[in-house]
C-alpha cells in the first residue's frame, strides 16, 4: 500500500487565494520530507527540505514567503501556497525519507494537481 | 549546470522491440547513489531502482536491465520486449553525498511511446 499520501489530489482557486497541500507519511515516521514542483512536459524539480520541528530549506530561486511549509509532526508536512497565481499552477509531489532498518528509503506522494484561474 | 543529462526526450517503438534510455551524470561526490523512476500519465512516480557509486553491478529485474559505468559517468536503462504499458515518462535522478539523501536531482526525462 501507499507509504506516502498526499490531499488533495487535485485543486483549483482563483488568483489570490491561499491553497494548503497535505503530505502524510502513513504508518512510518519521517524526520526529512521534501517538496518538489513539476510543470507540465518539464521535469520536477525540488523546492524545499522540510525537517519535523525546525524552519524548511528553500532551494534558490524558491520564496520561502510564498510558498509556506511547516512540518509540525513527524507525519505530517504542509505547504501553503500563499496568494496563487496562474503561474503556479504545476504538479506538486512531495516524498518522505523514512527509516527502515538501517537504510534510508525514499517515498513520494501522489502528488497534486494545483490550477489557479 | 545539469548534473543528470537525459538527452532523448522522445522514443517511439513499437511493442517487442528493446528500447534503452540513456542517462549521464556528473558529480564531484565519491559517494552518490543514482535512480530510475516512472512516471505514467497518472503522474505518480513509480520507483524502478536506486543504485549506490560504489556498486557497478549491472542489474536485470524482469524485462528491465541497467548498466552503470563509472568511468563514462552513465546509467543507463533497458527495456527489453517492451509493451504499450511501459508507455510513460522516465526520469533518470542523482542524490549526492554532499546533500541529504532525499534530495533528488532530476534529468529532464525521456518520454517513451510503445505502440501495438
Amino acid at each position: 500500500g501507499a507509504v506516502v499520501s498526499q490531499h488533495p489530489s487535485w485543486v483549483i482557486c482563483k488568483s489570490g487565494t491561499s491553497v494548503k497541500i497535505e503530505c502524510r507519511s502513513l504508518d512510518f515516521q519521517a524526520t526529512t520530507m521534501f517538496w518538489y514542483r513539476q510543470f507540465p512536459k518539464q521535469s520536477l524539480m525540488l523546492m524545499a527540505t522540510s525537517n519535523e520541528g525546525s524552519k524548511a530549506t528553500y532551494e534558490q530561486g524558491v520564496e520561502k514567503d510564498k510558498f509556506l511549509i511547516n512540518h509540525a509532526s513527524l507525519t505530517l508536512s504542509t505547504l501553503t501556497v500563499t496568494s496563487a497565481h496562474p503561474e503556479d499552477s504545476s504538479f506538486y509531489i512531495c516524498s518522505a525519507l523514512i527509516l527502515q532498518g538501517t537504510q534510508e528509503t525514499q517515498y513520494f506522494g501522489p502528488g497534486t494537481r494545483l490550477l489557479v484561474l | 549546470a545539469q548534473k543528470v543529462t537525459q538527452a532523448q526526450t522522445e522514443i517511439s517503438v513499437v511493442e517487442k522491440e528493446d528500447v534503452t534510455l540513456d542517462c549521464v551524470y556528473e558529480t564531484r561526490d565519491t559517494t552518490y547513489y543514482l535512480f530510475w523512476y516512472k512516471q505514467p500519465p497518472s503522474g505518480e512516480l513509480v520507483f524502478l531502482i536506486r543504485r549506490n557509486s560504489f556498486d557497478e553491478q549491472n542489474e536485470i529485474s524482469g524485462r528491465y536491465s541497467w548498466n552503470f559505468q563509472k568511468s563514462t559517468s552513465s546509467f543507463n536503462f533497458t527495456i527489453t520486449a517492451s509493451q504499450v504499458v511501459d508507455s510513460a515518462v522516465y526520469f533518470c535522478a542523482l542524490s549526492e553525498s554532499t546533500d541529504s539523501w532525499g534530495k533528488l536531482q532530476f534529468g529532464a526525462g525521456t518520454q517513451v511511446v510503445v505502440t501495438p
